[in-house]
């Protein structure tokens, strides 16, 4: 089946240790999302990527980056994660306008 | 700028009820509506969407919601509720231009035996 897939599933890394999560799809959608969703709130929107275009929203910190080397790759990098980047990752991705896809997500501590 | 409220954070039914999730929107556009579902440790899964054709819109696992733009509203609705109903419900909303989805901060629908 068509799918986003996202790794790991968890994740537990120190405070300060760079860490990455990747997300993968098989629907040739051009556009992926990277959300985070802290615990008992919304999906929060950090950036996306049309086509090859990044997009990053006026208030995703400075220390969470992004890179699509392809179509079917997306990576979030946390250059130095702090206690409050705990939360799920969630990727997705859409066919231009049309409804996201959503990965099963990363859940990611911070110790 | 658009945004959404969901009135109930906690929802409570007994199987077999009918389940009554509220949403309002607000957007100074005609926008796009989107009701998702997330069962614990998974993404999230589209129930049904809107898109400016038919104002009832009907889902996946026996779930509508309707359209009302005079209440600025989008409640989900489901006749009969099922155990395997019990999961988080996220409302959101993205308007022509701006790809991105602004969710409302989530309904946990409880079905209790």
């Amino acid at each position: 089946d068509a799918m986003v897939i996202q790794n790991p599933r968890y994740q537990v890394t120190q405070f300060g240790k760079p860490v990455t999560l990747s997300c993968s799809q098989t629907l040739n959608h051009n556009v992926m999302y990277w959300y985070q969703q802290k615990s008992s709130q919304a999906p929060k929107l950090l950036f996306h990527y049309y086509d090859k275009d990044f997009n990053n929203e006026a208030d995703t910190p400075d220390n969470f980056q992004s890179r699509r080397p392809n179509t079917s790759f997306c990576f979030l990098d946390i250059r130095s994660p702090g206690l409050g980047d705990t939360a799920m990752y969630l990727c997705a991705t859409s066919k231009d306008n049309q409804p996201q896809h959503f990965g099963d997500g990363t859940r990611l501590s911070i110790l | 700028a658009q945004s959404v409220t969901q009135l109930g954070s906690h929802v409570s039914v007994s199987e077999g009820a009918l389940v009554l999730l509220r949403c309002n929107y607000s957007s100074s556009v005609p926008p796009y509506l989107f009701w998702y579902v997330q069962y614990p440790n998974q993404g999230l899964q589209l129930l049904l969407k809107y898109t400016s054709a038919a104002t009832l819109v009907k889902g996946i696992n026996g779930f509508e919601a309707e359209f009302k733009k005079s209440e600025t509203s989008f409640h989900l609705t489901k006749p009969s509720a099922h155990m395997s109903d019990a999961a988080e419900y996220f409302c959101a909303v993205s308007v022509t231009g701006r790809r991105a989805l602004t969710f409302g901060s989530g309904t946990r629908l409880q079905v209790q035996p």
